[in-house]
C-alpha cells in the first residue's frame, strides 16, 4: 500500500458541484500539503498544514478549502467547482524538521465540465 | 512573490551524454533544495536534495548549489532513455515554510 493515498484517483464533476478530495498517510508526518498541477505551470501550492490545528493558505487558495481531520488525514474541497479547476491534484507530506523532502500521493485527476 | 524558475525545455540529449538542468530562485532565505523526477501522469519522486554550497553526487546524478548566485543545477551523466521525464526543482525557505516548485524541464534522451 502507498504511504500517501489519495481518493478518488479520477473524477469528473459538473460546474457548481461540491467535491472533496481526500488524502491519508501512514508515514506519521505532521506536515501535509495540497498542490495542483497544470501543464506548463508546475506544482502550485493550494493549502498546507503543519498539524491538526494549523492550516495555512498557499499561493492559489481561492475557491478551495481544507480540513485536517487528524494527523493522517487532510481533505481538499471545492465548494462550487468551475472548469478552470480542472487539473491534476497532489497531496504531499513531509517530516519535521522542514528540511526534509516531500512525499507525494498518486494524484487525483479532476475534470470539471 | 517567491519565484523558482526553470527552462521548460524540451531538452533533448543523445543516450550516453550529460544532461544539464538549471534552476534559479528568488528568495535568498531559501535553505533546502530538491530535484524531483516526474513521469507523465505520475507523482513526483525525489532524485536529489542539497543544502550546502557545492556539489553532491549520487550515482549518475550530481546536484550543484550556489547560494550567492541563487542557482541550483542537476547533472545527469550517461543519460539513458529511462531518464526521459520532467524534472522539477523545489525550494524550501526553512523549517516553517512551504515548498515551492518550478514549472519543470522536460528531458528527452534519444537512443
Amino acid at each position: 500500500d502507498a504511504d500517501v493515498t489519495q481518493t478518488p484517483r479520477n473524477r469528473i464533476t459538473k460546474t457548481g458541484k461540491r467535491i472533496m478530495l481526500e488524502c491519508s498517510q501512514t508515514k506519521g508526518h505532521d506536515r501535509m500539503y495540497w498542490y495542483r498541477q497544470d501543464p506548463g505551470l508546475g506544482l502550485r501550492l493550494i493549502y498546507y498544514s503543519f498539524d491538526v490545528k494549523d492550516i495555512n493558505k498557499g499561493e492559489i487558495s481561492d475557491g478551495y478549502s481544507v480540513s485536517r481531520q487528524a494527523q493522517a488525514k487532510f481533505s481538499l474541497s471545492l465548494e462550487s467547482a468551475i472548469p478552470n479547476q480542472t487539473a491534476l491534484y497532489f497531496c504531499a507530506t513531509s517530516d519535521i524538521p522542514g528540511y526534509t523532502e516531500a512525499f507525494f500521493g498518486q494524484g487525483t485527476r479532476l475534470t470539471v465540465v | 512573490q517567491k519565484e523558482v524558475e526553470q527552462n521548460s525545455g524540451p531538452l533533448s540529449v543523445p543516450e550516453g551524454a550529460i544532461a544539464s538542468l538549471n534552476c534559479t530562485y528568488s528568495d535568498r532565505g531559501s535553505q533546502s533544495f530538491f530535484w524531483y523526477r516526474q513521469y507523465s501522469g505520475k507523482s513526483p519522486e525525489l532524485i536529489m536534495s542539497i543544502y550546502s554550497n557545492g556539489d553532491k553526487e549520487d550515482g549518475r546524478f550530481t546536484a550543484q548549489l550556489n547560494k550567492a548566485s541563487q542557482y541550483v543545477s542537476l547533472l545527469i551523466r550517461d543519460s539513458q532513455p529511462s531518464d526521459s521525464a520532467t524534472y522539477l526543482c523545489a525550494v524550501k525557505e526553512g523549517n516553517n515554510n512551504d515548498m515551492r516548485f518550478g514549472a519543470g524541464t522536460r528531458l528527452t534522451v534519444k537512443p
